[in-house]
């Protein structure tokens, strides 16, 4: 199975801040990759996908990069509304495999 | 609008099978390029995914869970099914049905569209 290690677990952050999370897989997953933000009770929400090609209404302030292992989702100016938990998900290969989460929380 | 919803016991006993129901809303399961999934949340941790089950019928399962899980359609009432034998405590989780986006060239690609989700406890 492909790992998905993400870091930092949690971050603490100010609105207006830049964020920056990182996910690495133990193998290329070239770009197939994506991430999700989900809230407490909610499900999770598409945000990026294939590596770096924002989801149709996903604010512009959110943007995603990679190398094929490393990868990671940036966003430039932290809102009230982006404190949640992020994952990153490889689709390369079964089974597809998610990284164990970054929870954004108020500094 | 397209929406999905996941049904189906929040109680079940150590060594039962689960059954959970996915009703698909504003678009067919049974359309060429659908892709339909299941994944899970146990509380406090993060997603798992368990099964997919594409357009031509064609299964994935998560190694780990194989023989225990079976994913299915039923066209007729336009839901996805998930069961899942022997239930352990461990097996305590939130499980969500999720859409699978298809790209241009017929690959799968992300996760796109997400049931609300229906919390299982494994309890006797």
């Amino acid at each position: 199975d492909i790992q998905m290690t993400q870091s930092p677990s949690t971050l603490a952050a100010s609105v207006g801040d830049r964020v920056t999370i990182t996910c690495r897989a133990s193998q290329s997953v070239y770009d197939w990759l994506a991430w999700y933000q989900q809230k407490p009770g909610k499900a999770p929400k598409l945000l990026i996908y294939k590596e770096s090609i924002l989801e149709s209404g996903v604010p512009s302030r959110f943007s995603g990069s990679g190398s094929g292992t490393e990868f990671t989702l940036t966003i430039s100016s932290l809102q009230t509304d982006d404190f949640a938990t992020y994952y990153c998900q490889q689709y390369r290969r079964y089974p597809f495999t998610f990284g164990g989460g970054t929870k954004v929380e108020s500094k | 609008q397209v929406t999905l919803r996941e049904s189906g016991p929040a109680l079940v006993k150590p060594t039962q099978t689960l059954t959970l129901t996915c009703t698909l809303s504003g678009f067919s399961v049974s359309a060429s390029g659908m892709v339909m999934s299941w994944v899970r949340q146990p509380p406090g941790k993060a997603l798992e995914w368990l099964a997919l089950i594409d357009w031509e019928d064609d299964k994935y399962y998560t190694e780990s869970l194989r023989t225990r899980l079976t994913i299915s359609k039923d066209t007729s009432k336009n839901q996805v099914v998930l069961t899942m034998t022997n239930m352990d405590p461990v097996d305590t989780a939130t499980y969500y049905c999720a859409r699978i986006r298809v790209d241009t060239s017929g690959s799968f690609d992300a996760f796109e569209i997400w049931g609300q989700g229906t919390m299982v406890t494994v309890s006797s």
